[in-house]
């Protein structure tokens, strides 16, 4: 099993400041990699895929980088509604075995 | 718009079987182009991929809930399903199904699921007596 390891946990970060967050795996996954972010009492929803392309209607300030095991999410400059659990996960096994990290949340400063 | 709406029992009791439903509309589940997918997430905790099925009935599971999992399809009601035995409070989550994309590259003899995009809104099952 490919185990996804976020960090850190809580990230305190003030509106209009920039958050990074960083997500390793325990094995190479390529670029097979994507982000999600999710409201409390919310679905999760899809930031991020092939580890640096953004998804439909997702904002620029959104970006994703990395390949192999090291990847981050950056939010150049964090708006109110940017609060929430980031998550990342792989697709990167054949036979496939999709796993996620425990996320990352993103509170306000 | 795609849109995933699950149903199904809000409590089972343990050993029983917890079974849920995903209806799919403004789109066909039967595309070629897509897998569809169940995750769960336990209160306050994080993210986990319960398994996956492509129209034609090919499915792949997470290893650790294979021997206790069934996903299937339903293409003239464009629903999936999902059935899990012998639960325990341990299952008490809320079940989310979602789409999928699907990969090729690294995937022996075909192609595998990928990403998660749409999910429902998710339903909470609570496994109690």
């Amino acid at each position: 099993e490919i185990v996804m390891t976020q960090s850190p946990a809580t990230l305190s970060v003030s509106p209009g400041e920039r958050a990074t967050l960083s997500c390793r795996a325990s094995q190479s996954v390529s670029s097979n990699l994507a982000w999600y972010q999710q409201k409390p009492g919310q679905a999760p929803r899809l930031l991020i895929y092939g580890a640096s392309t953004r998804a439909t209607g997702i904002p620029a300030r959104f970006s994703g980088s990395g390949s192999g095991t090291e990847f981050t999410l950056t939010i150049s400059s964090l708006q109110s509604e940017d609060f929430a659990v980031y998550y990342c996960q792989q697709y990167n096994n054949w036979p496939p075995r999709l796993t996620f990290g425990g996320g990352t949340k993103v509170e306000i400063k | 718009q795609l849109q995933l709406q699950e149903s199904g029992p809000g409590l089972v009791k343990p050993s029983e079987t917890l079974s849920l439903t995903c209806t799919v509309s403004g789109g066909s589940i039967s595309s070629s182009s897509y897998y569809w997918g169940w995750i769960r997430q336990p209160p306050g905790k994080g993210l986990e991929w319960i398994g996956s099925i492509y129209y034609s009935g090919s499915t792949y599971y997470n290893p650790s809930l294979k021997s206790r999992v069934t996903i299937s399809v339903d293409t003239s009601k464009n629903q999936f399903s999902l059935k899990l035995s012998s639960v325990t409070a341990a299952d008490t989550a809320v079940y989310y199904c979602a789409r999928q994309g699907q990969s090729i590259g690294y995937c022996s003899g075909g192609s595998c699921p990928n990403w998660f995009d749409p999910w429902g809104q998710g339903t909470l099952v609570t496994v109690s007596s």
